[in-house]
């Protein structure tokens, strides 16, 4: 069955950055993209971007462009998402996520991580 | 500041059906499909509806999503105590990048 398994809870400081790490297992590493969605505590979801395990091409939401990196070693099936320059309302869990897909087609995100809680604290 | 607009809370009693509604525009909802997720506290988000009414396997008949316009719905006939959850609405912009709702808190009272 599908797994993403992500890194563990993070506590950093303002400034600093951190780097969340997701294994993926149960399916062709490279067949689907890679997305991270982060969620402050009691707030919504937050999409942040793109990965092509394939490629290695991105796409990153506007509001994290400049801070935000998504990379990946496919010799391991783990992808890697690093936010830098961190402040108080990064303080969020942030997911990795990959698509299902219906015939052919990418239909809706479907198969989630646990989670990493990264809280960013002086 | 969600992209998609929900109710911020919904409530019913077991056995009763409950709505709950999702606003977008035309750049999203208008022109793409809509999905819905369930988050139990503590939990990641898990899919429950997908192409506006479709469900994956192993989610209950209970649960049923509609679109309309610009608008989306999701509904759940025979509430049941275990629905108590976050309920989130997404669809794609129009860079085929998903948004979502701010989520709406079903309680079962």
């Amino acid at each position: 069955q599908v797994q993403l398994v992500q890194s563990g809870a993070e506590v950093k400081k303002p400034g600093a950055s951190v780097k969340v790490s997701c294994k993926a297992s149960g399916y062709t590493f490279t067949s689907y993209d890679i997305n991270w969605v982060r969620q402050a505590t009691g707030q919504g979801l937050e999409w942040m971007g793109w990965m092509n395990p394939n490629s290695g091409n991105t796409g990153y939401a506007q509001k994290f462009q400049g801070r935000v990196t998504m990379t990946r070693n496919t010799s391991i099936s783990t992808a890697y998402m690093e936010l830098s320059s961190l402040r108080s309302e990064d303080t969020a869990v942030y997911y990795c996520a990959r698509g299902l897909r219906v015939r052919g087609v990418i239909k809706a995100i479907g198969y989630w991580g646990q989670g990493t809680l990264v809280t960013v604290s002086s | 500041q969600s992209v998609l607009t929900q109710p911020p809370s919904a409530s019913g009693t077991p056995g009763q059906r409950v709505t709950i509604s999702c606003s977008g525009s035309s750049s999203n909802i208008g022109s793409n499909t809509v999905n819905w997720y369930q988050q139990l506290p503590g939990t990641a988000p898990k899919l429950l509806i997908y192409s506006n009414n479709q469900r994956p396997s192993g989610v209950p008949d209970r649960f049923s999503g509609s679109k309309s316009g610009t608008s989306a719905s999701l509904a759940i006939s025979g509430l049941q105590s275990e629905d108590e959850a976050d309920y989130y609405c997404a669809a794609w912009d129009d860079s085929l990048n998903p948004v979502f709702g701010g989520g709406t808190k079903l309680t079962v009272l």
